[in-house]
């Protein structure tokens, strides 16, 4: 059964360094979504990519954050200059869209920043 | 706002109860509401999606209500099995052009044997 893939599973980085998160999404899904759950914390939205363009970005996703889709397959949202409250797991998640609504997530990527 | 609540926070029943997990929100504007399983330090599973138009969805054990007029859904989960043992996530879309997804703050569900 297809599925939203991500690496890395977990990421260690220093506060102010960049990091990028990847995701394949399903491939024949055209809505693309980052989501992060700070520990103990309800799942918030980041970001919503369509067509190639961020088509809705919560407050959060502040000129720290970007996302890209650099081929066919991969998804990215980096942080530029991270801080410690960025420390999360941060959820991929996709869709196909039309009448087939579901989002269907990642296993995510836990990111600690130190 | 749109904000999502889910009661109980936690709950622990015997194996083979039957059992009703609540989310409310407040905003009865919502396009679909998602229901999710959490296991711990893991990615979100989806169970059930209700459109608005629906009143309930079922899948196997599952059985998922939604009355949108009252803000309210509730996840049915017969015959539970220590299996069943997550955190249970509720999520509303809006409606509209915006796809996002706005969660609860989960029930944690432990089934004993």
């Amino acid at each position: 059964e297809p599925e939203v893939t991500q690496t890395p599973s977990h990421q260690v980085t220093q506060m102010g360094q960049e990091v990028i998160l990847r995701c394949v999404p399903i491939s024949n899904h055209l809505y693309f979504y980052w989501y992060r759950q700070i520990l103990g914390q309800k799942v918030e939205f980041l970001v919503s990519f369509y067509n190639n363009e961020i088509s809705e970005k919560s407050e959060i996703f502040d000129d720290q954050f970007s996302v890209e889709r650099p081929d066919g397959s991969n998804f990215t949202l980096k942080i530029r200059s991270t801080k410690l409250e960025d420390s999360a797991m941060y959820f991929c998640a996709s869709r196909y869209g039309g009448s087939v609504d579901e989002q269907f997530f990642g296993p995510g990527t836990r990111l600690t920043v130190l | 706002k749109q904000e999502v609540t889910q009661i109980p926070a936690a709950l622990s029943v015997p194996e083979g109860e039957n059992l009703v997990l609540n989310c409310s929100f407040t905003d009865s504007a919502i396009y679909n509401l998602q229901w999710f399983r959490q296991d711990p330090g893991k990615g979100l599973t989806s169970l059930l999606l209700i459109q608005s138009s629906q009143r309930e969805q079922t899948s196997g054990r599952l059985n998922a209500s939604l009355d949108k007029s009252s803000g309210r859904s509730t996840l049915y989960i017969a015959a539970s099995q220590p299996g069943d043992s997550a955190t249970y996530l509720c999520a509303v879309r809006p409606t509209g052009t915006a796809s996002k997804l706005t969660f609860g703050t989960g029930t944690r569900l432990q089934v004993t044997l």
